[in-house]
């Protein structure tokens, strides 16, 4: 297809596990978001690139959230020393630039459950 | 601190009526403001935007109007059908230096037939 696509699509992991979710944007899409949401919440800004370049990373909770795009395209968020308030859905979005409103594209997100 | 907020969690309105869906927002810098549909399982899809300098933009069968001095937003649904039953966001930007999406709650909303 070509829309968004994230994997896995659900991910259960022990407290104190890394995890490492990826997204794969849009095909020519340069801007790539990365956004956290919980139960009966709106999704949470984590982390934005332009291109290879983390642009904004003031969502990011604490340094146990790292993201990466080596080239450009797919993203890998990665988790360390999980805790159980880390349990949400990941989603990921990505817009051809980042104009102001460009609208962003949501892939199905990942479920992550920290036990 | 939520500076987008939806205080509906939830909506009922019967197949063929109005939907309203209200938006609050509490940052004067706001310039662009979204709709996000959201069905169970799914991402987020784009369903209308609109920006500050408007106050009315309209597709279909979905008008978001802006009121920036209340800096309140609506999205209305006309008619409602039973296939639009989903949870809405209403999310808002800064177009210059940030990018990133501010969302709301979000409002259950159900269409009856």
């Amino acid at each position: 297809g070509a829309g968004v696509s994230q994997t896995p699509s659900n991910k259960v992991t022990e407290k104190g596990k890394y995890v490492e979710l990826r997204c794969d944007p849009i095909s020519g899409h340069t801007a790539l978001y990365w956004y956290r949401q919980s139960l009966g919440q709106g999704p949470e800004f984590l982390i934005y690139f332009q291109g290879t370049g983390a642009a904004d990373d003031s969502g990011l909770p604490n340094d146990r959230f790292f993201a990466v795009r080596p080239e450009g395209s797919v993203s890998t968020l990665k988790i360390q020393r999980t805790e159980r308030g880390d349990s949400a859905v990941y989603l990921c979005a990505s817009s051809l630039s980042l104009a102001g409103g460009d609208e962003q594209f949501f892939g199905p997100g990942t479920r992550l459950t920290v036990l | 601190d939520q500076q987008v907020k939806q205080n509906s969690p939830s909506l009922s309105v019967q197949e063929g009526r109005i939907s309203i869906l209200n938006c609050d927002y509490t940052n004067s810098m706001f310039d662009y403001f979204l709709w996000y549909k959201k069905y169970p399982a799914e991402g987020p899809t784009f369903l209308i935007s609109i920006s500050s300098i408007k106050d009315k933009n309209e597709d279909g069968r979905f008008t978001v109007f802006l009121n920036k001095s209340a800096k309140h937003l609506s999205l209305h649904i006309v008619p409602s059908q039973p296939g639009d039953s989903a949870v809405y966001f209403c999310a808002a930007s800064i177009a210059s230096g940030t990018y990133k999406y501010i969302f709301g709650t979000g409002t259950r909303l159900k269409v009856l037939a």
